[in-house]
């Protein structure tokens, strides 16, 4: 079965510093990972996704994720944080060769990021 | 492109009482999916429709049900109600059954007093 993991609840930064969100997952095959923020009291927001080449991706706002297929990992990375970027942060996977239930979105936990001015 | 649409935005309901939730997919998707968002348990796979069909199902009680219609819009029911149902309900929807991204709309919350 897939799995994905978040070890951090909660991740602090000031605002101008580079901030990492960590993600590591397991999947029987190749997998198909995203991120996805939350804002309160709103729903997921696709921030970017993994499926195939490049393993640095980048995606909305500035933020970039890098695929590490050795270390399972996923993790997302913004150069300069900003204030505005406090919010929830999921991590999830898909693995195409499954199938059922199990093609669905495994989410992680989720790391709650705080921005410090 | 509008995104998507899940109405009520907020609801509140008593134990034993059922609820309908509605979801409306980006224009051209045809997969919607339903997960249940708990403090507790995080992000839960509901079940998800294509083509009007269940395709998928997650480890959910029977109390817990779905349909689709032939605009792709889609509805869940939960039925008698437990404080437990108490939950953020999201709905997504993607083009296609598989490997797309998932779009979700702003979320319907549940308060089950």
């Amino acid at each position: 079965a897939q799995s994905v993991a978040q070890p951090e609840d909660q991740v602090n930064v000031a605002e101008g510093n580079p901030l990492t969100v960590k993600c590591t997952y397991s999947v029987s095959g190749n997998p198909y990972l995203f991120w996805y923020v939350q804002y309160p009291n709103r729903g997921l927001q696709f921030l970017l996704k993994y499926i195939t080449g490049d393993n640095l991706v980048k995606g909305s706002y500035g933020f970039e994720a890098e695929f590490n297929k050795s270390q399972t990992s996923f993790h997302l990375k913004k150069p300069s944080a900003l204030v505005s970027d406090s919010a929830l942060y999921f991590c999830a996977v898909r693995d195409p060769i499954s199938s059922g239930s199990a093609r669905q979105l495994t989410f992680g936990s989720g790391t709650q990021l705080t921005v410090l001015p | 492109k509008a995104g998507v649409t899940q109405t009520p935005r907020y609801l509140i309901k008593t134990r034993g009482q059922q609820v309908t939730l509605s979801c409306s997919p980006i224009s051209g998707h045809r997969s919607v999916s339903w997960y249940q968002q708990t403090p507790g348990q995080g992000l839960q796979f509901l079940f998800e429709y294509f083509s009007e069909t269940q395709r998928n199902k997650g480890n959910f009680p029977g109390r817990f049900s779905g349909r689709q219609f032939s605009n792709s819009r889609s509805e869940m029911n939960v039925s008698t109600l437990e404080l437990g149902d108490s939950a953020l309900y999201l709905c997504a929807s993607q083009r296609e059954v598989g490997t797309d991204t998932q779009y979700f709309g702003p979320g319907t919350r549940l308060t089950v007093l």
